[in-house]
């Protein structure tokens, strides 16, 4: 495997299941992030990780919590989802630095999930 | 209220002539600019960055230019193909405010043979 992978690439789930989306970089990077992508809306940054700790949050609802146990992996973890969650999930990594050459962030090819 | 927007939802071109595509920011302590290119199915691919040090930045087809003083950049792909025919996005960052990308709508370039 190279680059960036993401599991399941399709999920569907009930407003009352508990799901976990899983990412994995095989790139060396020291830094991961989950994005949310909606219909008609630009990407949204949802969690960042550098050197395993979380260092953004932004203003995510509890219903999903990020999990790094190390710098290789990154789950999503999903319970009690509303149908308007149902969006492609991508996440990504990066190397960040001092140099500006390498803080460009790599994807993966995302998890399309649906809420019903 | 959108930091960064791509105010062009489409763009149509013809095979092996210019395409241009637009984006325009607000935030005047944005340094870093990147675009991305997007298949469907597919996550984005990096395409191309600028940092604000300079105005130009070329890579084989792709070009692209900042304007500072007007918070737009640009993309340039000479000559297109169809398989150029993607989502693009443009997102821009602070250097040294944890490399947060912002990223724009996304404009569909269609390359018509």
């Amino acid at each position: 495997e190279t680059g960036v992978t993401q599991t399941p690439r399709h999920l569907v789930m009930g407003m009352t299941n508990k799901k976990s989306l899983k990412c994995e970089q095989h790139l060396g990077h020291n830094a991961m992030y989950w994005y949310k992508q909606s219909a008609k809306k630009p990407l949204e940054l949802m969690f960042v990780y550098s050197l395993e700790e979380r260092v953004e949050n932004n203003s995510v609802p509890s219903r999903f919590s990020p999990e790094c146990p190390n710098s290789s992996h990154l789950f999503l973890h999903l319970h009690t989802l509303q149908p308007e969650d149902s969006a492609l999930y991508l996440c990504a990594s990066s190397q960040t630095g001092t140099s500006r050459s390498i803080d460009t962030q790599y994807f993966g090819p995302g998890t399309r999930l649906t809420v019903l | 209220d959108q930091q960064v927007k791509q105010n062009s939802p489409s763009l149509s071109v013809q095979e092996g002539r210019i395409s241009i595509l637009n984006c325009d920011y607000t935030n005047s302590m944005f340094d870093y600019f990147l675009w991305y290119k997007k298949y469907p199915a597919e996550g984005p691919t990096f395409l191309i960055s600028i940092s604000s040090i300079k105005d130009k930045n070329e890579d084989g087809r792709f070009t692209v230019f900042l304007n500072k003083s007007a918070k737009h950049l640009s993309l340039h792909i000479v000559p297109s193909q169809p398989g150029d025919s993607a989502v693009y996005f443009c997102a821009a960052s602070v250097r040294n405010a944890g490399n947060m990308l912002t990223f724009g709508g996304g404009t569909r370039l269609m390359v018509k043979p």
